[in-house]
This record gives C-alpha cells, sequence and structure tokens, in this order.
C-alpha cells in the first residue's frame, strides 16, 4: 500500500498570505496525484489532479508541483473561503489519501 | 450540473446489514465508473471500492478493509449505484460518499471528481 504523508498537520496563516502544503509518497506514484479541499460539514472538492493540473472551475490560486515521491500544493494567495482542511490522494496503485493538512486563520 | 443524492444510512448493530444508495443525474451514468469513499468521523478519507461501466466490463474493487463484506452494484436503468454493507462492524462507522471517477488516463481514473453530501452510518450496540 502507498502511504501518503501530508506536513504540516497545521498551518496556521493569515488572508493574503501564501500556503505551502507537502504530500510525500512512500514509493513512487508518478505524477499520479490528487488534491482535495473539504470544509466542515461538507463533502471534499477535487482541486488538482496529475499534480498539476487544475479541476473545472478550480481558480488560478491553485497549484500543484511534483513527481515520484515528493508533490507540492500552493495556494498563491489564501481567500477567507480557502481556510479548510486539503487532502492528496494517490491513483498509481490503487488509492490511498493522505491524513490531511488544516489551513486555519492565524 | 452532476448530481449525486446518497441514501440508505442509519443505526445498525454489529454483525448487521445495511445497503445504501446512490441517485445520480447530470451525466450519462451507463459509461461512469463509480466509487464510495468513506470517512469516521473526525477522520480522514477512505477509499471503499470502485465499479466501472458494463461498457469497460462492470468489475468491481475493494479496499483491503472491506473486501468480502461490503458489495458494490450498479442499475443503469435507473441511474442508481449500491453499496450493500454485510457483517458491519464499529470501525465501518463513517460517512460515506458516492463519488464519480474521472480524469482517466491509461487504464484507471481518480476516484472523487464529483462527490454527493454523504450519509451517515453509525455501528453501535
Amino acid at each position: 500500500e502507498v502511504v501518503l504523508t501530508q506536513s504540516p498537520a497545521t498551518l496556521s496563516l493569515s488572508p493574503g498570505e501564501r500556503a505551502t502544503l507537502s504530500c510525500r509518497a512512500s514509493q513512487s506514484v508518478s505524477i499520479y496525484l490528487a488534491w482535495f479541499q473539504q470544509k466542515p460539514g461538507q463533502a471534499p472538492r477535487l482541486l488538482i489532479y496529475d499534480a498539476s493540473n487544475r479541476a473545472t472551475g478550480i481558480p488560478p490560486r491553485f497549484s500543484g508541483s511534483g513527481s515520484g515521491t515528493d508533490f507540492t500544493l500552493t495556494i498563491s494567495s489564501l481567500e477567507p473561503e480557502d481556510f479548510a482542511v486539503y487532502y492528496c490522494q494517490q491513483r498509481s496503485n490503487w488509492f490511498t489519501f493522505g491524513g490531511g493538512t488544516r489551513v486555519e486563520i492565524k | 450540473e452532476v448530481q449525486l443524492v446518497e441514501s440508505g444510512g442509519g443505526l445498525v448493530k454489529p454483525g448487521g446489514s445495511l445497503r445504501l444508495s446512490c441517485e445520480v443525474s447530470g451525466l450519462t451514468f451507463s459509461v461512469a465508473w463509480m466509487s464510495w469513499v468513506r470517512q469516521a468521523p473526525g477522520k480522514g478519507l477512505e477509499w471503499v471500492g470502485r465499479i466501472k461501466s458494463k461498457s469497460d466490463g462492470g468489475t468491481t474493487d475493494y479496499a483491503a478493509p472491506v473486501k468480502g463484506r461490503f458489495t458494490i452494484s450498479r442499475d443503469d436503468s435507473k441511474n442508481t449505484l449500491y453499496l450493500q454493507m454485510n457483517s458491519l462492524a464499529t470501525e465501518d462507522t463513517a460517512v460515506y460518499y458516492c463519488t464519480t471517477d474521472g480524469y482517466c488516463s491509461g487504464i484507471s481514473c481518480y476516484s472523487g471528481v464529483d462527490w454527493g453530501q454523504g450519509t451517515l452510518v453509525t455501528v453501535s450496540s
């Protein structure tokens, strides 16, 4: 099983700041990594697929990078609605999710 | 607009069974690959299983913790996905989400392109 480790567990930032979230895989997943956003009481929403492609309707302040075992989700300038929990998911070897990073208001 | 509406959740005793349904609209359901993803209270996301379209073989795949106990099926005439859950245990307590698979390449797709609102399953005596 591919284990995805997300860091940090919690990120405390202010609106307008840049957020950088990390996802590390226990073995190479090539580019087959996605990022999801989940707000309290809501279903997750797909943001990024294939490491760097934005899903339909996702604003350009969200970007992804990486390949192999190390991936990054960057939010260039945090909007109030971006404070949420973010999960990575790999589909290279079945499906697994990371444990999540909470982005909270500082 | 794609809409997924789950139903069938509730309280069940350990060892019991439950069937969840997911009614889908806004896409051609018969060609869609569909998945179930669950989330235990206060925890992260866990993929449960997937069913391919009949034109792609209609095969199912399951995560290890549910294999042999859960069965995914579909009724394309009703645009509905099902999750039959047997031999339920307390660790199966979770919100169960129905999702569409997409952004495919090669022989695989991502699970979780569109999501329902989820249905809560509580396994407790």
